[in-house]
């Protein structure tokens, strides 16, 4: 079953901050989040393994919590070049590969000077 | 060391015709994935190839899509008598082995039915 992603977009001025969040109706093994700008390939952020783990990526990152099934991406600090659309996919149970995800609609920000 | 190439970048046919999409992984990659985008949505599992072996198909439609990994050579995706809904982007991805946590994609083939 497909993740669901809130907001579906949101807008930013440089330098604001932003929350991305991943929910599913099932148990969650794994969490993979990507981003794609218009036209181009979907590129890795980071992949959440562990309930209640964080992990960063520059000022970007992520938390992931088993027990509600969902992960949130926390954008901090916000620049031009955050803006794309922004995945979460969850692996099949008990896989962490970045293989067969099933992604969630996505969520479209876009960060303005 | 290049990425994940795709080719052709964009495609067009008429109804009916075939489409085949090509896809080489990275270097040293022996494990490819194909990946649906409709338009303004997100992507959805089609096939999950190794060299010469079909790992999972489960997001594959049941007619007129098949897809092959040859020992030599691309990944190839292959859809027989094109259908106004099959216009979407196309993305291979790749990793070197399985179970590893990151896939890298090419940059997508856009096909269009017209």
């Amino acid at each position: 079953q497909q993740p669901v992603q809130s907001p579906q977009a949101v807008i930013l001025r440089e330098g604001e901050d932003a929350v991305i969040n991943c929910s599913s109706s099932k148990a969650l093994y794994s969490v993979h989040w990507y981003r794609q700008k218009h036209g181009e390939a979907p590129v890795f952020l980071m992949i959440l393994l562990k309930g209640g783990e964080q992990k960063g990526h520059e000022k970007i990152s992520a938390s992931f919590n088993e027990k509600k099934q969902q992960s949130s991406l926390y954008l901090t600090a916000s620049q031009l070049s955050y803006s794309g659309t922004y995945f979460c996919g969850t692996g099949p149970p008990g896989e962490t590969s970045g293989s067969r995800l099933t992604f969630g609609e996505g969520t479209q920000l876009t960060v303005n000077p | 060391n290049a990425g994940v190439m795709q080719n052709p970048r964009h495609l067009v046919r008429r109804r009916g015709q075939e489409a085949r999409l090509r896809c080489s992984p990275m270097k040293g990659h022996s494990h490819v994935y194909w990946y649906r985008q409709l338009p303004e949505e997100g992507l959805k599992f089609m096939v999950y190839l190794q060299k010469e072996n079909i790992i999972d198909e489960s997001g594959m439609p049941k007619e007129r899509f098949s897809a092959e990994f040859p020992k030599e050579g691309p990944s190839i995706l292959r859809i027989q008598q094109v259908v106004r809904g099959d216009s979407a982007a196309y993305f291979c991805a790749s990793s070197p082995r399985q179970g590893y946590t990151e896939a890298f994609f090419g940059q997508g083939t856009r096909l269009t039915v017209v």
